[in-house]
């Protein structure tokens, strides 16, 4: 299947700074989503941003989408220990009709040093 | 709401064996997914159910089955496990689309020795 691919695979920050990670993918989207997974547990559900929106906030949270190079960024400001933790974008394949499910990217491990 | 569950949580099969993962969703919601998690593959997708038919499949040999129930219950069952097989299985509902936000459970950690 056809994955995005994270960017950095790993990132280590002072707690206060600001982290940013990047997604790009290969496909048409309907919409695209960012997860966070704390060390071999389950994923949570950070964002989900459409395809016809550019931007979308949530809390510390900053989400952009650029549809014509296939890339997306997440910022988390002013990081704190508990943001320590692996973060996903996902997306759904629209020409696969669903089939690949949700396709995930390998994921940019987060490191708060406090 | 409770969250979804899973159950177990953990467990151990020697090669050969077969087992049963139990998923059960959010309240309300009639898609269920899993997913296989592992260091080298990351997160595949397995196969989707939908008001208890499987709607859509990964790319994962037949020995990889699952199915729902009438209440939205769901399960998977690996037959003839296969050292590869150790993972974190995780399932996901949500009410409808694939595409939509998934609430992930805490996944069952499978290894088979």
């Amino acid at each position: 299947s056809q994955q995005g691919e994270e960017d950095p695979q790993a990132l280590s920050i002072q707690e206060g700074e600001n982290a940013t990670m990047n997604c790009s993918y290969k496909t048409s989207i309907n919409n695209l989503q960012w997860y966070r997974q704390n060390s071999g547990r389950g994923l949570v559900h950070l964002i989900l941003i459409r395809s016809n929106e550019r931007e979308k906030h949530s809390g510390r949270l900053r989400v952009t989408l650029d549809t014509s190079k296939k890339s997306s960024s997440l910022l988390i400001t002013a990081s704190r220990a508990a943001d320590t933790a692996s973060y996903f974008c996902a997306t759904a394949d629209l020409s696969g009709g669903g089939a690949d499910g949700l396709t995930f990217g390998k994921g940019t491990h987060l490191i708060i040093q406090p | 709401k409770a969250g979804v569950t899973q159950t177990p949580r953990y467990l151990i099969k020697t090669r050969g064996q077969q087992v049963t993962l139990s998923c059960s969703p959010i309240s309300g919601h009639r898609s269920v997914s899993w997913y296989q998690q592992t260091p080298g593959q990351g997160l595949q997708f397995l196969f989707e159910y939908f008001s208890e038919t499987q709607r859509n499949k990964g790319n994962f040999p037949g020995r990889f089955s699952g199915r729902q129930f009438s209440n939205s219950r769901s399960e998977m069952n690996v037959s003839t496990l296969e050292l590869g097989d150790s993972a974190l299985y995780l399932c996901a509902s949500s009410f409808g689309q694939l595409q939509e936000t998934q609430y992930f459970g805490p996944g069952t950690r499978l290894l088979v020795l």
